[in-house]
């Protein structure tokens, strides 16, 4: 079972909202990712999780928070977001190792107002 | 600084047409992996295959196969008999080794493919 799952698949907000998604795996993966995807563009790397602790934080805004509450589950909260925050957000999962697998889940659609 | 790059960024083929993928790649690593993955209109990315930087043998899985040249730093993926259902766009990546735990991702631009029946 190769499965990430993603709530919600889609998300209008306003500006002065305060949201959260939601990742979960149970393929035991102690890395876990959150990726933006802009429209026709690659996935960008936000964050990495390893053994639920930050790794990577690529200079991300204050506005996302990330939060990995144990080892299936990852959240992303959202706070004061911009109109050009407005993406496909992905999460992803692998075991540990450069060589490792990253599994993708099936995004959620963010649109900010 | 790793760099992938896929030079086409639209394909359009007719079904049963064969279709290739350009990706070619730039790093520093002695060891490295290479992978493909698919984004139909959905928005999920789906792997498709993973490759080591010291097995060069090409692969092939049903209508896919991949060629794999260590000495042009490429990794070019062909759709044999292109189905309307391959209409996606796919992405080449490089994983690069981090000294902080978890791997990184290198993502060429993607290259959309569209099958028309």
């Amino acid at each position: 079972d190769t499965e990430v799952t993603q709530t919600p698949k889609h998300l209008v907000m306003g500006m002065t909202n305060k949201k959260s998604l939601k990742c979960e795996q149970h393929m035991g993966h102690r890395a876990m990712y959150w990726y933006k995807q802009k429209a026709k563009k690659p996935p960008e790397l936000m964050f990495v999780y390893s053994y639920e602790k930050l790794s990577i934080n690529e200079s991300v805004p204050s506005r996302f928070s990330p939060e990995c509450p144990n080892s299936s589950l990852l959240n992303l909260h959202l706070h004061a977001l911009q109109p050009e925050d407005s993406a496909l957000y992905l999460c992803a999962s692998s075991k540990q190792g450069v060589e490792e697998t990253q599994y993708f889940g099936p995004g959620t659609r963010l649109l900010v107002l | 600084a790793q760099k992938v790059t896929q030079a086409q960024t639209e394909i359009s083929v007719v079904e049963k047409e064969d279709v290739t993928l350009d990706c070619v790649y730039e790093t520093r690593d002695t060891t490295y992996y290479l992978f493909w993955y698919k984004q139909p209109p959905s928005g999920e990315l789906v792997f498709l295959i993973r490759r080591n930087s010291f097995d060069e043998q090409n692969e092939i899985s049903g209508r896919y196969s991949w060629n794999f040249q260590k000495s042009t730093s490429s990794f070019n993926f062909t759709i044999t008999a292109s189905q309307v259902v391959d209409s996606a766009v796919y992405f080449c990546a490089l994983s690069e080794a981090t000294k902080a735990a978890g791997n990184k991702l290198t993502f060429g631009g993607g290259t959309r493919v569209l099958v028309k029946p």
